[in-house]
C-alpha cells in the first residue's frame, strides 16, 4: 500500500522568507503525486501536480516542487512566503495503472504559519 | 464552471440520528469520490464511483454508511445511527476520465463538517 509522510506538522516562518515543506512518499509503481492547500473551514485546492517528466514543477502562488525518486520525495517551496501563504498544506499521492481507481492517499499535513 | 458543491456546509446532529449529505460534481467529470478528515489529521478515502457504479469501498465505511450516484451525477453520502466518532470533515472530490487517458487531478468541495452531539 502506498504511504504519504510529511515531515513537520508545523512550520513558521518570517514573512519574505524561503520555506520548504517535506514530503516522503513510498510506491515502487506509476507514482503520481500533488500538493494540496487548504485555509480554515474550507475544502483543498490543488497547488501543483508531478505525472511525469520534468522533476522540476511549478504551481500557483509562487510554489514549485522537485520529484525525486531515489530520495522518494517531493518537496514543495516558495523563494518568499506571504502572510497570505498561512494554510494547512498536504501532500498526496496515487498509483496509476490497469484496474487503479486512483484514490488519493494524503499525508497528516503541515500548518505553514507566516509572521510579520 | 462552478467547481463541486457540497451541501450542507454544516451539520449538526444529535447520537442516533441519521444524516445525509450531498455533493454535485464539475459536471463533465465522471469519477466521483468521497474522503473524510478529522482534525489534526489528512483526508482519508471512503468511496469511490466511475459514472453510477460505486466501485469500491475502503473499510472507514461501515454498515451505517451507504453512499449512491445515481444516473451518474450528485451523489449522496448516508450515515445511519450516528455516533460521537462520526464528527468530521467530509469531502467529495469529482476528476474527468479523458478518452485514450486519465485526468489524475481531484478537484475537491467545500466539505460538510458534521457535529454529531
Amino acid at each position: 500500500a502506498q504511504s504519504v509522510t510529511q515531515l513537520d506538522s508545523q512550520v513558521p516562518v518570517f514573512e519574505e522568507a524561503p520555506v520548504e515543506l517535506r514530503c516522503n512518499y513510498s510506491s515502487s509503481v506509476s507514482v503520481y503525486l500533488f500538493w494540496y492547500v487548504q485555509y480554515p473551514n474550507q475544502g483543498l485546492q490543488l497547488l501543483l501536480k508531478y505525472l511525469s517528466g520534468s522533476t522540476l514543477v511549478k504551481g500557483i502562488n509562487g510554489f514549485e516542487a522537485e520529484f525525486n525518486k531515489s530520495q522518494t520525495s517531493f518537496h514543495l517551496r516558495k523563494p518568499s512566503v506571504h502572510i497570505s501563504d498561512t494554510a494547512e498544506y498536504f501532500c498526496a499521492g496515487g498509483r496509476g495503472g490497469g484496474g487503479s481507481n486512483y484514490k488519493l492517499t494524503f499525508g497528516k499535513g503541515t500548518l505553514l504559519t507566516v509572521n510579520p | 464552471d462552478t467547481g463541486v458543491s457540497q451541501d450542507p456546509r454544516h451539520k449538526i446532529t444529535k447520537r442516533g440520528q441519521n444524516v445525509t449529505f450531498r455533493c454535485d460534481p464539475i459536471s463533465e467529470h465522471n469519477r466521483l469520490y468521497w474522503y473524510r478528515q478529522t482534525l489534526g489529521q489528512g483526508p482519508e478515502f471512503l468511496t469511490y464511483f466511475q459514472n453510477e457504479a460505486q466501485l469500491e469501498k475502503s473499510r472507514l465505511l461501515s454498515d451505517r454508511f451507504s453512499a449512491e450516484r445515481p444516473k451518474g451525477s450528485f451523489s449522496t453520502l448516508e450515515i445511519q445511527r450516528t455516533e460521537q466518532g462520526d464528527s468530521a470533515m467530509y469531502l467529495c472530490a469529482s476528476s474527468a476520465g479523458l478518452a485514450g487517458g486519465v485526468s489524475y487531478e481531484q478537484y475537491f468541495g467545500p466539505g460538510t463538517r458534521l457535529t454529531v452531539t
